[in-house]
């Protein structure tokens, strides 16, 4: 069983629905990152997050450590938001340092 | 400020050569990590230096390693590549060390170099 899991794996939405992708992770962790990349590879850090919830823009992402899970959620999609999103959490290890462990990702498509 | 650069973008070599990536962080960036991205197994986490100095390191064969130099820009080397080599490698600088409990900052990622091997 992966570390770390996101549901669901591909999504496709018409322009202006409300958007959930959920993560949940099996381990204790440090943070939570939520990643956005667009074809042809490059990675933007969308969120860091170890608790609570955090917005920017039509992007909102929660977390919940007791449940080990997290969502993220765009609310009024556009065509542009279309790429994978990707879940990441941190986990430290014994001796300190943190590595991190990805979800498989979603892959959002948005039709106009 | 520029973003994190990788270089070369695009990389083609033959079974049994060895390959060197580098990656310059964002000025001010003490931390750089590595991490290679296939269809099959996603995102996986090679290596993460800071002043110049391996802070972690994923599970990955000992053909794969790294070095930090003291302007903090990063290398990654493959030896003896093999088929499955065959990847997009990135990597994110951050201001610092990722193991710093309660010191974390987002990751920046580089565009990537996409290796192929024949």
């Amino acid at each position: 069983k992966n570390e770390v899991e996101q549901s669901p794996q591909n999504l496709t939405a018409q322009e202006g629905e409300f958007i959930t992708i959920n993560c949940s992770y099996s381990v204790g962790i440090s943070a939570l990152h939520w990643l956005q990349q667009h074809p042809g590879g490059g990675i933007v850090s969308l969120f860091m997050l170890s608790s609570g919830k955090k917005k920017h823009g039509r992007l909102i992402a929660t977390i919940n450590i007791q449940e080990k899970h997290s969502s993220l959620h765009i609310t009024a999609s556009h065509p542009r938001d279309s790429a994978v999103y990707i879940c990441a959490v941190s986990l430290v290890t014994q001796g300190g340092s943190e590595k991190l462990v990805f979800g498989k990702g979603t892959k959002l498509t948005v039709n106009p | 400020k520029a973003g994190v650069t990788q270089t070369p973008r695009y990389l083609i070599k033959t079974r049994g050569q060895q390959v060197t990536l580098s990656c310059s962080p964002i000025s001010g960036h003490r931390s750089v990590s590595w991490y290679q991205q296939t269809p099959g197994q996603g995102l996986q986490f090679l290596f993460e230096y800071f002043s110049e100095t391996q802070r972690n390191k994923g599970n990955f064969p000992g053909r794969f390693s790294g070095r930090q130099f003291s302007n903090s820009r990063s290398e990654m080397n493959v030896s003896t590549l093999e088929l499955g080599d065959s990847a997009l490698y990135l990597c994110a600088s951050s201001l610092v060390s990722r193991g710093l409990l309660g010191s974390y900052s987002p990751l920046h990622f580089g565009n990537g170099t996409r290796l192929t091997v024949t």
